[in-house]
């Protein structure tokens, strides 16, 4: 069964914690990504990698980390840095070339809140 | 400034009619225009997308338009069910690299 998989589907951050999102595909894609999203605003990026051990920052990437030491992996660090943490994150895949046209596959998403 | 826009108030249409949701864009020079359904609590998903030089562009009954003159991508669902409830979003792709740019969605609500 192919596709995105993020876990947990709910996740409390205490003050001063990190938490770690973590986010799975088996669609062969080489491109990842994640996005914040708040009620009444746009995803936002918070990062993203095109290729293994490479990553870029988005619009949003204070606060958080990355990684991408697999293909199949991306795992998102909310650090507490990250003051107004409270959202829900989405991550998301890309097949790479012309034809794919950057059309964008995503996980269920992960719900943070703060304790 | 760069500004992508859809219609915040939700959009309330009669089963079985037209519904027509917009995405306005201002600044951006997009090369291709994307639409996506999400439901409450899920991510996204990709329903058609529409190049900078096709005005026009179905899959069952769903049609997208594109004015680049107009900076404006009309939605259009026709013979609408109460199954397509949901948060429709655009997002440019100004075929520079990898991102989308996203806007924040407009809550479609289909009465029986």
């Amino acid at each position: 069964d192919g596709g995105i998989t993020q876990s947990p589907k709910y996740l409390f951050r205490k003050e001063g914690q990190n938490v770690t999102l973590s986010c799975e595909q088996n669609l062969n894609h080489d491109a990842m990504y994640w996005y914040r999203q708040d009620p009444g605003q746009g995803l936002r990026l918070i990062y993203y990698s095109q290729i293994v051990n490479d990553f870029q920052k988005g619009d949003i990437a204070e606060g958080y980390s990355v990684s991408r030491e697999k293909k199949e992996s991306f795992p998102l660090t909310v650090t507490s840095a990250q003051k107004n943490p409270t959202a829900f994150y989405l991550c998301a895949s890309s097949p790479s070339g012309e034809l794919a046209k950057n059309i964008q596959y995503f996980g269920a998403g992960t719900r943070l809140s703060v304790l | 400034s760069q500004k992508i826009e859809q219609n915040s108030e939700a959009l309330n249409i009669q089963e079985g009619k037209t519904a027509t949701l917009t995405c306005n864009y201002t600044n951006y020079s997009p090369a291709y225009l994307q639409w996506y359904r999400q439901d409450p609590g899920r991510g996204p998903v990709f329903l058609l997308l529409i190049r900078e030089n096709e005005k026009e562009k179905r899959k069952e009954r769903l049609k997208v338009t594109f004015d680049t003159t107009l900076k404006q991508s009309l939605f259009h669902i026709t013979a609408s069910q109460p199954a397509d409830s949901a948060t429709y979003l655009c997002a440019l792709d100004e075929g520079s690299n990898y991102q989308l740019i996203w806007g924040a969605g407009t809550k479609l609500i289909i009465k029986p």
